[in-house]
């Protein structure tokens, strides 16, 4: 399978605390983006780092990425309730820039 | 400007019908792709296309078929559907491009019984 693996599946916060997401994926890429869905509607897209970026901010995001040990991490800062979603990494391979690959998904519960 | 449009929303086939799930854009974007959804799976790519007249098989392509004669519409046909397929089916479009986000449709849910 070309997908890769998010941990952990799921996710139960406090409104108020940090929520940390990782992704490991396959091959080498050109970047990787994060999506985030909500009760299995359409995805979003979050953000975007490419391979050699280690870091990105978006307002409440940040989203680091070890190219060395294909991982990549975001963290969403200060969560509330509105932030209870699935989020998915999705990686752009580097030979094949048309694909988007997709991770297993990690479910995020922030508890008012 | 709808972005991506998918139909329909819900269907419900039994095993051996045959369909096609609509997907229509109006963004002008070169990628379109095809997603399964099925729990605790993520998405999984059925088949893609990188522009008009072009397609390919993605990661999960038995069963299902695509063709793309225009930009903006990228159907995907279930040939003989089996209750395997039971899952929630997405369209995607990217601009030309590796750094280029996608934009997703609504999603069709479908159930074979």
């Amino acid at each position: 399978s070309q997908q890769g693996e998010e941990d952990p599946q799921a996710l139960s916060i406090q409104e108020g605390e940090n929520a940390t997401m990782n992704c490991s994926y396959k091959t080498s890429i050109n970047n990787l983006q994060w999506y985030r869905q909500n009760s299995g509607r359409g995805l979003v897209h979050l953000i975007l780092i490419r391979s050699n970026e280690r870091e990105k901010h978006s307002g409440r995001l940040r989203v680091t990425l070890d190219t060395s040990k294909k991982s990549s991490s975001l963290l969403i800062t200060a969560s509330r309730a509105a932030d209870t979603a699935s989020y998915f990494c999705a990686s752009i391979p580097m030979d094949s820039s048309y694909k988007l690959i997709f991770g297993s998904g990690t479910r995020l519960l922030v508890r008012p | 400007n709808a972005g991506v449009t998918q139909t329909p929303k819900f269907q419900v086939l039994k095993t051996g019908q045959s369909m096609t799930l609509q997907c229509a854009q109006d963004m002008n974007h070169e990628y379109m792709s095809w997603y399964r959804q099925d729990p605790g799976m993520g998405l999984r790519l059925i088949h893609y296309s990188v522009g008009a007249g072009i397609t390919d098989q993605g990661e999960v392509p038995n069963g299902y078929n695509v063709s793309r004669s225009t930009t903006e519409d990228f159907p995907l046909r279930l040939l003989s559907a089996a209750p395997s397929q039971t899952s929630v089916y997405f369209c995607a479009i990217r601009g030309q491009g590796a750094g280029t986000e996608a934009f997703f449709g609504q999603g069709t849910r479908l159930t074979v019984v």
